[in-house]
């Protein structure tokens, strides 16, 4: 069965700063997916960026960025520029290529933006 | 992009009385959806896999004659907390991860989430 670890409950950052949250997970698959989400204090999950892992180059997407080490399976989201609106509990989700498609969450980390 | 709808978004009902949650794709078809249910600053755990047409499948320790799941379309499926008590009061969430009709394999789709739903039971 497939782990994802959050090692970090709750963290907070100054805004316009940038902020590393880790995710950590455990599979003997070499093919899966990755996900960041997001849930905001309206509670509604929303996607943040998302990784093949049979892709080598890190996803981006706007101020979001990941560092994913396959190798450590080690998938932390980068936050640049950090705005009040990012102010969630961020979750990393695993979900293998088959089946279901369901996801494994891991226990959430949540961000505080500070101005 | 993909829409999912839960409805409705906040229900308060008596011990004893069941509540039905709805959750329905809205612009696109959905073989398989997700109830989770969720306490205030945890993670999402998973209750069942609701697929449609079949018997949903349950996570161990969910009690399925508590949680009745029915997926009787492919855009819409519902859960029913019966015989409700205090201690079922919490946030559910759905979710569906499309997926084109007839491919078997997941792919980097990510699932899609309904705005939730808060229950609370007295």
């Amino acid at each position: 069965a497939q782990t994802v670890t959050q090692s970090q409950p709750e963290m907070s950052v100054q805004e316009a700063e940038t902020v590393t949250l880790s995710c950590t997970y455990d599979t003997s698959e070499n093919n899966y997916y990755l996900f960041w989400y997001k849930q905001p204090p309206s509670r509604q999950m929303i996607l943040v960026i998302r990784q093949e892992a049979y892709k080598q180059q890190n996803a981006t997407e706007n101020r979001f960025s990941v560092n994913f080490q396959k190798a450590a399976k080690s998938f932390s989201l980068k936050i640049s520029d950090s705005q009040l609106g990012d102010t969630a509990m961020y979750f990393c989700a695993f979900t293998l290529p088959w089946g279901t498609g369901k996801s494994t969450f891991g226990d959430g980390t949540t961000l505080t933006v500070k101005p | 992009g993909a829409v999912v709808s839960q409805h409705p978004s906040r229900v308060i009902c008596k011990s004893g009385t069941s509540v039905k949650i709805e959750c329905r794709s809205l612009d696109f078809q959905a073989t398989t959806m997700f109830w989770y249910r969720q306490f205030p600053k945890q993670s999402l755990m998973l209750m069942a896999t609701s697929n449609e047409g079949s018997k949903a499948t349950y996570e161990q320790g969910v009690e399925k004659d508590k949680f009745l799941i029915n997926h009787a379309s492919l855009t819409l499926s519902t859960l029913t907390v019966t015989s409700a008590h205090p201690e079922d009061s919490s946030f559910y969430i759905c979710s569906a991860r499309w997926r084109p009709s007839g491919q078997i394999e997941v792919d980097n789709s990510p699932l899609h989430f309904g705005n939730g739903t808060r229950l609370t039971v007295t």
